[in-house]
This record gives structure tokens, C-alpha cells and sequence, in this order.
């Protein structure tokens, strides 16, 4: 059985461009969690999507944003690229988050550099 | 709110050696725990788990017990190995909108 994956898995955008990535659950998860690993700062919750809405966000601009697609998969977008967006995004997937309890399971995530 | 408090590194150890990775959580309710294991270059793995008091999560020669009276699920290994390098991260989720609530991981290096 095929494990979450990320499209690109590296990439490198200049300041003011704008990105996306992509990932694909699991087959049978339906949500999907976006995650931020920037140097030094651990693991930050971005957004999470469940049956192709949007049900929560975390503590980042609007520039920030994604979408799920009735395939569940997911996409998301960066607008005006600023250096700190430097990181590792992770994506996860599971069954129904809201009341599951059990693990993610995570991709091997897309490594953006921006110049 | 929810948050997880994990001792941070590096923690430089010799091959054999004990391993202990604190990690402390506040939470309502009773939420799961997890450790993940991050090798270089890579996603994250699940390590082990554990979902309710006293249970004992184990993989690949690592263990955490679920604490609840001591709110912890500390990790450790009784003879480290090289291999073992990695970034550790200790996370909990109680289910709803948050999904898991990470601390922000040890950097463990082995030497031989």
C-alpha cells in the first residue's frame, strides 16, 4: 500500500514568487494536515482539510492558504515568498481527524529554499 | 491549551549507552501519545504509541510508558546504537482540529 507522498520533493523559488505543493494521502484517509519545519523551530501546524473542507488553521498569514480535492488529495499555496518561508512542509494523513486519536502518517516533504 | 515539552539537545551518547528523552504533555481529556523519529533527510516515522494510563508502548528496542499521573511518556533505550541517530519528537492528539500537538524534538548523535 502506497505511503502519503509530496510533489517536489526540492525546490527553490526567489522572494515574491508564489508556490505549490501537493500530496497525497493515503487511499481511505480523508484528512489531510500540512505542517511547517523551518531550522530550528520544530514542527508547526499549518492548516488541516477533511472531506475537502478546510476545518482548521494555524498561527500563519493568509498568504498561507490550500485546498482539498474530492480525491482527497491536497494542495498547498504560498503567495508572496518571503526568506523565512524556508522550511520543510510535511504533510499528513488520517482517518477522519476529529475523532481520531490514532497516529499521522507523514510524507517525506517538500524541502522549499527561497532566495 | 494542549503543548509538549520535550528536553532538547543535542544529546551526544556512546554506542551501548542508556538513552532517556524526557517528554512531559499537558492536555484535557486524555489524549494519545507518540514519539516520531526523524532520520536525517527524511519524513517523519512513527516510533511507538501509546493511547491510554499505563500502557507501554515499544519498536525496535525503544519504550514509553503512558504516565498519567506524572502527565510524561518519556523515552529510552537500553543500549544505543549508531543507527539510532536521528531527531526525535514526542507528540500527543486528544482528536478534534489539531491534530498532533508536536514538542520541538531532540537531536540525538551516537558515537561508536
Amino acid at each position: 500500500e502506497a505511503g502519503v507522498t509530496q510533489s517536489p520533493t526540492h525546490l527553490i523559488k526567489t522572494r515574491g514568487q508564489q508556490v505549490t505543493l501537493r500530496c497525497s494521502p493515503i487511499s481511505g484517509h480523508t484528512s489531510v494536515y500540512w505542517y511547517q519545519q523551518a531550522l530550528g523551530l520544530g514542527l508547526q501546524f499549518l492548516l488541516w482539510y477533511d472531506e475537502g473542507e478546510e476545518r482548521n488553521r494555524g498561527n500563519f498569514p493568509p498568504r498561507f492558504s490550500g485546498r482539498q480535492f474530492p480525491n482527497y488529495s491536497s494542495e498547498l499555496n504560498v503567495n508572496a515568498l518571503e526568506l523565512e518561508d524556508s522550511a520543510l512542509y510535511l504533510c499528513a494523513s488520517s482517518y477522519f481527524g476529529g475523532a481520531d486519536t490514532g497516529e499521522l502518517f507523514f510524507g517525506e516533504g517538500s524541502r522549499l529554499t527561497v532566495l | 491549551g494542549n503543548s509538549v515539552t520535550q528536553m532538547e539537545g543535542p544529546v551526544t551518547l556512546s554506542e551501548e549507552a542508556f538513552l532517556t528523552i524526557n517528554c512531559t504533555y499537558t492536555a484535557t481529556g486524555y489524549p494519545s501519545l507518540f514519539w516520531y523519529v526523524q532520520y536525517p533527510g527524511e519524513g517523519l516515522q512513527l516510533l511507538l504509541k501509546a493511547t491510554k494510563a499505563d500502557d507501554k508502548g515499544s519498536n525496535k528496542g525503544f519504550e514509553a510508558t503512558y504516565r498519567k499521573e506524572t502527565t510524561s511518556f518519556h523515552l529510552e533505550k537500553g543500549s544505543v546504537q549508531v543507527s539510532d541517530s536521528a531527531v526525535y519528537f514526542c507528540a500527543s492528539r486528544r482528536g478534534g482540529a489539531d491534530g498532533l500537538t508536536f514538542g520541538k524534538g531532540t537531536h540525538l548523535i551516537i558515537q561508536p
